[in-house]
This record gives structure tokens, C-alpha cells and sequence, in this order.
């Protein structure tokens, strides 16, 4: 069946850093590819999305690229801020079903 | 506040005991989706709804497990003869679904079980 594999956390960063989640997928055809964030008692929000290969998802400085041909769709940010601590996870969309990996705990230090 | 709203937000329980969570999704959305977190995993989807029409029920529903959305609106979710492996994070999502296309499903913030 469909999964999705992402980096284990918990990330450290400090203020400003790069970062890279790392997530891959197992599909057959090409689902919706999804990042959502869960930032602390709050729930999951939906972070960015791409819908077909090659499409770049990006919200709030955020950026992902849905690569087919690496089953790949890592989150990247350029200089993260300490409001970014959060759990990310990767998803996808099967049959209006969303499947989750297991979640990459971010914490960015000031 | 239009968001997805859970109650209880927390809910402690004896084994064996019968639970009982609702969920109010967005007013103008059809369709209504149940998933379970547990510590350190990412959510598993359970089951979902159709305006009052349950669609799908995930193997992990088991015969414990019952959902309704009687007049498709707001959604209970009932375990009875509830068991440690129960606890989790239950969480609830709704979303618009138009014809031939799939709505962006807005999550609520979750009732967290807890069988002692």
C-alpha cells in the first residue's frame, strides 16, 4: 500500500539556519503530495501542497518540489525562526484519504 | 471561531468503560473524516463521511469503534469497552468536496484519550 518515509527527529537548529526535512514516498500513479505542521497545542494545519510532478509548493517561506523520478518531496527553508518549532509531517492524498509519515519535531534554538 | 471544534478536549477513562467524542466540522463542509495519533506516529485515518453517509471504515475501526453523522452535520465517534491500546489523540477533519475534485481537509485539535 501507499506510504510515506520521513527523516526521525527531533531537528535542532539554531535561529537562521538551513533547514531540510527529508520525505519519500511509495505510490502507485501520482497522488497529492502534502506537508502539514502541528506547532504545540494547536492541530495539524496544512503547510504547502503540490498536486503533480515538478510542481513547487511553498507558503510561508517554505518550499517542497514533488519529484517523480526520486519519489521525493523534501521541505526546505532558507533561514528558519524560532516560531517554526513544530512537528511536520509529510503526506499524501489516496482516495480523499490522507497518509501520513511519522512526523520530523523541529526545534530552532535563538 | 469557524474552525473544526472537538470536545472533550481531554477525556480520562477506566478500562472497560464506553466513550463517547463529537466533533463539529465546518459549517458549509460535506464531508467529515476521523483519524487516530498515537505517540510518535503520524495520524492513521479511521473512517469518513458523506454529508450522513459513512463511506469508508478503516481496518483499524474495530467492532468497538462506531461513528455517525445522523443529520451531516456534526459527528460522534463511541468506543465502547474501551482498552489501553485505545489511547490516543482522535481527530477530526472536514472538508468541501466538489464534484470530481478533493477539498483541502482542516483539521480540528484533537479529543486526547487517555485508559487507565
Amino acid at each position: 500500500g501507499d506510504s510515506v518515509t520521513q527523516m526521525e527527529g527531533p531537528v535542532t537548529l539554531s535561529e537562521e539556519a538551513f533547514l531540510t526535512i527529508n520525505c519519500t514516498y511509495t505510490a502507485t500513479g501520482y497522488p497529492s503530495l502534502f506537508w502539514y505542521v502541528q506547532y504545540p497545542g494547536e492541530g495539524l494545519q496544512l503547510l504547502l501542497k503540490a498536486t503533480k510532478a515538478d510542481d513547487k509548493g511553498s507558503n510561508k517561506g517554505f518550499e517542497a518540489t514533488y519529484r517523480k523520478e526520486t519519489t521525493s518531496f523534501h521541505l526546505e527553508k532558507g533561514s528558519v525562526q524560532v516560531s517554526d518549532s513544530a512537528v511536520y509531517f509529510c503526506a499524501l492524498n489516496r482516495d480523499d484519504k490522507i497518509i501520513f509519515g511519522k512526523g520530523t519535531r523541529l526545534h530552532i534554538l535563538p | 471561531d469557524t474552525g473544526v471544534s472537538q470536545n472533550p478536549r481531554h477525556k480520562i477513562t477506566k478500562r472497560g468503560q464506553n466513550v463517547t467524542f463529537r466533533c463539529d466540522p465546518i459549517s458549509e463542509h460535506n464531508r467529515l473524516y476521523w483519524y487516530r495519533q498515537t505517540l510518535g506516529q503520524g495520524p492513521e485515518f479511521l473512517t469518513y463521511f458523506q454529508n450522513e453517509a459513512q463511506l469508508e471504515k478503516s481496518r483499524l475501526l474495530s467492532d468497538r469503534f462506531s461513528a455517525e453523522r445522523p443529520k451531516g452535520s456534526f459527528s460522534t465517534l463511541e468506543i465502547q469497552r474501551t482498552e489501553q491500546g485505545d489511547s490516543a489523540m482522535y481527530l477530526c477533519a472536514s472538508s468541501l468536496v466538489l464534484a470530481g475534485g478533493a477539498g483541502e481537509q482542516f483539521f480540528g485539535p484533537g479529543t486526547r484519550l487517555t485508559v487507565l
